[in-house]
């Protein structure tokens, strides 16, 4: 089974608009870290927001948010008032802290974000 | 405050031969990670240094190989090169190994393999 899913493979949002971008996690482990990067066409990955298994509350960063549901094994990335800048690859990554993941970064597939006007 | 710089920024190399990449790491940081991310993929893990060791590998064979020198940068070798190594190789940085510890990443190595 794959560890962490980005069923979306590109979306369109307006700019001024709100986006989710869906994530769902897979892994047995009670101790667990989720994280969201993104990745212009320049390559570099640009960190942008941590969720970790026992954070009562969701994470926020500025225009950033995550919806984190844990019942439902889900780390959705929320952004609000889109920018044209935000337009990139977006990847959802998990982190294991028990069952033999150590703190290596395990990647979804991504999702290409379009910002239109 | 200087992040993670790697280099070189593109290389070509034909099949068979061995490649060096190298990274320094954030100011602060003692923990150095690499990936590697094929077109059109998310990044995967090869392995990670901390304290001059392997601390965890990933799925990759041992053409892949690593080092971390006392000032915490890193280099990333690959022998006997194929046609599928092609592909973005990131170096990420972290203070330490925890489950917390968020890793930030290079502009990464585009290698190709002709």
């Amino acid at each position: 089974a794959q560890k962490i899913t980005q069923t979306q493979p590109g979306m369109f949002v307006q700019e001024k608009e709100a986006v989710t971008l869906d994530c769902t996690y897979d892994t047995s482990d009670p101790s667990y870290g989720l994280f969201w990067y993104k990745q212009p066409s320049s390559g570099e990955m640009i960190f942008l927001i941590y969720q970790g298994s026992y954070d009562q509350q969701n994470a926020t960063e500025g225009r950033y948010s995550l919806n984190f549901q844990k019942a439902r094994k889900s780390a959705n990335l929320v952004i609000s008032a889109s920018q044209l800048g935000d337009s990139a690859m977006y990847f959802c990554a998990m982190r294991e802290g028990l069952t033999g993941g150590g703190n290596k970064l395990t990647f979804g597939t991504g999702t290409q974000l379009k910002v239109e006007l | 405050d200087a992040g993670v710089t790697q280099s070189p920024t593109h290389l070509i190399k034909t099949r068979g031969q061995q490649v060096t990449l190298r990274c320094s790491p954030k100011s602060g940081h003692d923990t150095v990670s690499w990936y590697q991310q094929a077109l059109g993929q998310g990044p995967q893990f090869i392995f990670q240094y901390y304290e001059e060791e392997e601390r965890q590998r990933g799925n990759f064979p041992d053409r892949f190989s690593g080092h971390q020198f006392p000032n915490y940068s890193s280099e990333l070798n690959v022998n006997a090169l194929l046609l599928g190594d092609s592909a973005l190789y990131l170096c990420a940085s972290s203070w330490g190994t925890g489950i917390t510890d968020t890793q930030y990443f290079g502009p990464g190595t585009r290698l190709t393999v002709l």
